[in-house]
């Protein structure tokens, strides 16, 4: 199957720091990726929409101005975490759709474990 | 509005006992419904999708999981645990087919011995 790829794994910041992470397709173009967030113990919400050579489109109460995405390329798109706070140390995970035959198949990112300290 | 839930937050069972995992959903039209696993600190692996044609899907390592669309349902089933399938398991359903999905709660599977 296709294959997403996420890093950085695992990041430890300090608060008041930004923090990048990128999402890369690796074999497959995709002019749309998606990035979640998920808590311990808990699912994944969908955080915004990031869009080829456009702006990123957000789900409400999410902060556009604090979780700036790019997709500069049709094979990466970037999550940075600007002045980051502890309350935002959480799992982030990417992913690609891919189309298939008949549905379309997200494809996930291994996830980064961002910690705020 | 669309949503998913997995009413069962905790299932433990015994290896080579059967499972069955649950999963409701809502939404107006026909839905693009998914489960995935994730192994812990990892990112998800998709076991099967349905979208039309046979109500019983096939998926990897065994799984299978049958629509019912009188029920709103989509559970997931193994005829056969194995201590490996010990996972978080999220069902998930697509608003359309763009690869945008909204997660159930998930369900931690736990295998005993």
């Amino acid at each position: 199957g296709a294959v997403v790829s996420q890093h950085p794994s695992r990041v430890i910041c300090k608060s008041g720091t930004s923090v990048k992470i990128e999402c890369r397709s690796l074999d497959f173009q995709a002019t749309t990726m998606f990035w979640y967030r998920q808590f311990p113990k808990q699912s994944l919400m969908l955080m915004a929409t990031s869009n080829e050579g456009s702006k990123a489109t957000y789900e409400q109460g999410v902060e556009k101005d604090k979780f700036l995405i790019n997709h500069a390329s049709l094979t990466l798109s970037t999550l940075t975490v600007t002045s980051a706070h502890p309350e935002d140390s959480s799992f982030y995970i990417c992913s690609a759709p891919h189309p298939g035959t008949q549905i379309t198949e997200a494809f996930f990112g291994q996830g980064t474990r961002l910690t705020v300290v | 509005a669309q949503s998913v839930t997995q009413p069962d937050i905790h299932i433990t069972v015994s290896e080579g006992a059967s499972l069955e995992l649950r999963c409701n959903y809502s939404y107006g039209a026909t839905p693009y419904l998914f489960w995935y696993v994730q192994s812990p600190g990892q990112g998800l692996q998709l076991l099967l999708k349905y979208f039309s044609g046979d109500t019983l899907v096939q998926g990897i390592k065994g799984f299978e999981a049958e629509f019912k669309r009188s029920q709103s349902s989509f559970n997931l089933r193994k005829p056969s645990v194995h201590w490996s399938d010990a996972a978080e398991y999220f069902c998930a359903v697509g608003s359309s087919n763009t690869g945008k999905l909204i997660f159930g709660q998930g369900t931690t599977l736990q295998v005993k011995p």
